[in-house]
């Protein structure tokens, strides 16, 4: 069965501070990784998308890696600011068509002054 | 939220009753989706439609109906609602054929949240 693990399920970390995210796969096939920031009360919000020849890739002061062998990704924020409160998705998907998605269940963040 | 808008955005319900949750775009993407968001749960696809009047089931289809009459409308249908019903559904949108991209991304509307008693 296709399963997407985050760690930890959820997270405090101060102001200013680095934190990583973690994602392990078993999805397969493989065609694209994707991680989504998630504020309370909206919908999903893209931040990357990774396909299978990319290890790395960042927007703004997020970092997303991807390992394909061992399917573990990882998303690094840097500098965290109070507005990074938020859950963030790994999801994988087995196809470019993007219409067979697998989520995984989240990780809480907490950002405090 | 990418020209997505969802309809109605909370609702309480009672076991046994129809609920019909509407999803409007005005992107004119293909793909239209719908999941549902619980506690404990990724998001889990309900039902897809990759054109007019072409839909196809999710992983969680049991229970629930969806029609595509036009582009920009897609309807999710609870024909009896159950207390198992009770979540937050999003409604999702994408895609293909734009340059330079050779995957899918989908955008999510705000959600509808519904309680059933």
């Amino acid at each position: 069965k296709n399963q997407v693990e985050q760690s930890p399920q959820s997270l405090i970390i101060l102001e200013g501070k680095n934190c990583t995210l973690q994602c392990n796969y078993t999805v397969s096939p493989f065609s694209n990784l994707r991680w989504y920031k998630q504020d309370t009360g909206r919908g999903p919000v893209s931040l990357t998308i990774m396909t299978f020849s990319e290890n790395t890739k960042s927007n703004g002061r997020y970092t997303a890696t991807l390992d394909a062998d061992t399917k573990q990704s990882s998303l690094h924020i840097t500098a965290s600011q109070l507005s990074d409160s938020a859950s963030y998705i790994c999801v994988v998907s087995v196809n470019n068509a993007g219409n067979m998605l697998t989520f995984g269940g989240g990780t809480r963040l907490m950002v405090k002054p | 939220d990418a020209g997505i808008t969802q309809s109605p955005r909370h609702k309480v319900t009672e076991t046994g009753t129809p609920v019909t949750l509407r999803c409007h775009q005005t992107e004119n993407h293909r793909y239209m989706y719908w999941y549902r968001q619980d506690p404990g749960h990724g998001l889990r696809l309900i039902h897809y439609s990759y054109g007019v009047k072409d839909t196809d089931k999710g992983e969680v289809s049991d229970g629930y109906s969806v029609s595509r009459s036009k582009t920009e409308d897609f309807l999710l249908t609870l024909e009896s609602a159950t207390s198992s019903q009770t979540s937050v559904y999003f409604c999702a949108i994408s895609d293909l054929g734009l340059a330079g991209v050779t995957y899918n991304e989908q955008f999510f509307g705000p959600g509808t949240r519904l309680t059933v008693l």
